[in-house]
């Protein structure tokens, strides 16, 4: 399976700022997904985001507000803009390898964003 | 739109114990997955289930599926203090490989 390295890990930001989140794999994949996780509750997919393409983007979420960048097989970054006190969350990136699908996604390790 | 839901969303259960968390979800999924998340955490994969009647073991847990129910279970024997977490299934069908995932549930082992 791939290894995720995500960063930063924690990151307590002013509302009104954004911070840019990155995800780098140790191997090239064809997917690659954000969610968000609010506290105590479940995963909530915000985009997948492929290279060579634009983003997709979850019902209820917008590229203005969660801008994601793709540009290699192994890197991508989302931007949570102008954030509030509603966007603190953790988020994830998430991959699965090319044709492995049967063997599950690899998750990284998670960034735990809160606004003040 | 896939749905999945999962329960119960809490479990207390004692030491030595037998249990089952139970997944619905509401259309034809190609593929059913568990995972574990320990507080503070990232997701960590225990199964995945692809077919019908698959069963998956590890240590103390076991998952099964069944595609004509649409259920998926998450049985736990013997539990000990250590499998305290929350559990998550997900389910994911057709080409864009999305995963739509449960509330989790919050399991509690108790001494």
């Amino acid at each position: 399976s791939a290894v995720i390295s995500q960063k930063p890990s924690r990151d307590i930001c002013q509302r009104g700022t954004s911070l840019t989140i990155q995800c780098q794999v140790d191997s090239q994949v064809t997917m690659m997904f954000w969610y968000r996780q609010q506290p105590g509750q479940s995963l909530t997919l915000i985009a997948t985001a492929n290279q060579g393409s634009e983003a997709t983007y979850e019902s209820g979420f917008v590229i203005d507000k969660f801008p994601i960048s793709r540009p290699n097989l192994t890197f991508s970054t989302l931007t949570v803009s102008n954030m509030s006190p509603e966007d603190s969350s953790i988020y994830l990136c998430s991959v699965i390898l090319a044709g492995t699908a049967n063997y599950g996604y690899t998750f990284g390790s998670g960034t735990r964003l809160t606004v003040v | 739109e896939l749905k999945v839901e999962q329960n119960p969303l809490f479990l207390s259960m004692q030491e030595g114990k037998n249990y089952t968390i139970y997944c619905n979800y509401s259309t034809t999924s190609d593929r059913l997955y568990w995972y574990r998340q320990d507080p503070g955490k990232s997701l960590e994969s225990l199964f995945v289930l692809l077919s019908n009647g698959a069963v998956k073991q590890e240590g103390r847990l076991m998952a099964s599926l069944d595609t004509k129910a649409r259920l998926s279970t998450l049985h736990i024997t013997a539990a000990v203090h250590d499998l305290s977490a929350t559990y998550f299934c997900a389910a994911s069908g057709g080409s864009n490989y999305k995963l739509t995932f449960g509330k989790g549930t919050l399991l509690t082992v108790n001494p």
